[in-house]
């Protein structure tokens, strides 16, 4: 069954410190989402992604963070200038069309220390 | 603005137990989702619905587009069912209830 992959599955990152944590999408899906979920917290949309650009954003999502897709298969999650708050699992997720069903990568995990 | 909300938070039962996990929201939506979060932190998708009722396996989804409200049930419950069931309301984005922590004793 076709699978979201994510990289790295930890992240340890000194404050301060610029991170990127990678998704590999299912090849034939259009929509792209990041979404983080803090220890103990429920899960918090960031940033939505179709056709190359962003199309939703929270107000999380503030000049800190970026997404690309570089390479057209690859979707990435820059994180400049990492707080002890951007301590978090990290859910990037796909679907094939909006309001379809999603499939989520395994998260990443970062701890910013 | 969406608010999603579940009950219980928590929930124990014993294996074969017939388990009920609740939620509401706020505001009309297009879909609802049950999600299945393993320890390791993982998010499995279990269903979407808009209207109705879905099954798969022991696992049943029902929604009431009137009332704002799912439940999913898990028949015959197994301590592998243990783990987390979230409900997330779609509309361009989903909006997450806090989860249930669902743990099934042999």
């Amino acid at each position: 069954e076709p699978e979201v992959t994510q990289t790295p599955s930890h992240q340890v990152t000194q404050m301060g410190q610029e991170v990127i944590l990678r998704c590999v999408p299912i090849s034939n899906h259009l929509y792209f989402y990041w979404y983080r979920q803090i220890l103990g917290q429920k899960v918090e949309f960031l940033v939505s992604f179709y056709n190359n650009e962003i199309s939703e954003k929270s107000e999380i999502f503030d000049d800190q963070f970026s997404v690309e897709r570089p390479d057209g298969s690859n979707f990435t999650l820059k994180i400049r200038s990492t707080k002890l708050e951007d301590s978090a699992m990290y859910f990037c997720g796909d679907a094939a069309e909006l309001n379809y069903g999603y499939t989520f990568g395994s998260g990443t995990r970062l701890t910013v220390v | 603005k969406n608010e999603v909300e579940q009950s219980p938070q928590n929930l124990t039962a014993q294996e074969g137990e017939f388990i009920t996990i609740n939620c509401s929201y706020s505001v009309g939506i297009s879909a609802l989702h049950w999600l299945q979060q393993h320890p390791g932190g993982g998010i499995v998708s279990l269903f979407m619905l808009s209207s109705g009722k879905k099954k798969h396996g022991r696992l049943i989804a029902t929604i009431n587009i009137q009332e704002k409200h799912s439940s999913l049930h898990i028949t015959a419950s197994h301590p592998r069912d243990s783990a987390v069931y979230i409900c997330a309301s779609s509309g361009s984005r989903l909006t997450f209830g806090e989860g249930t922590q669902l743990t099934v004793n042999p």
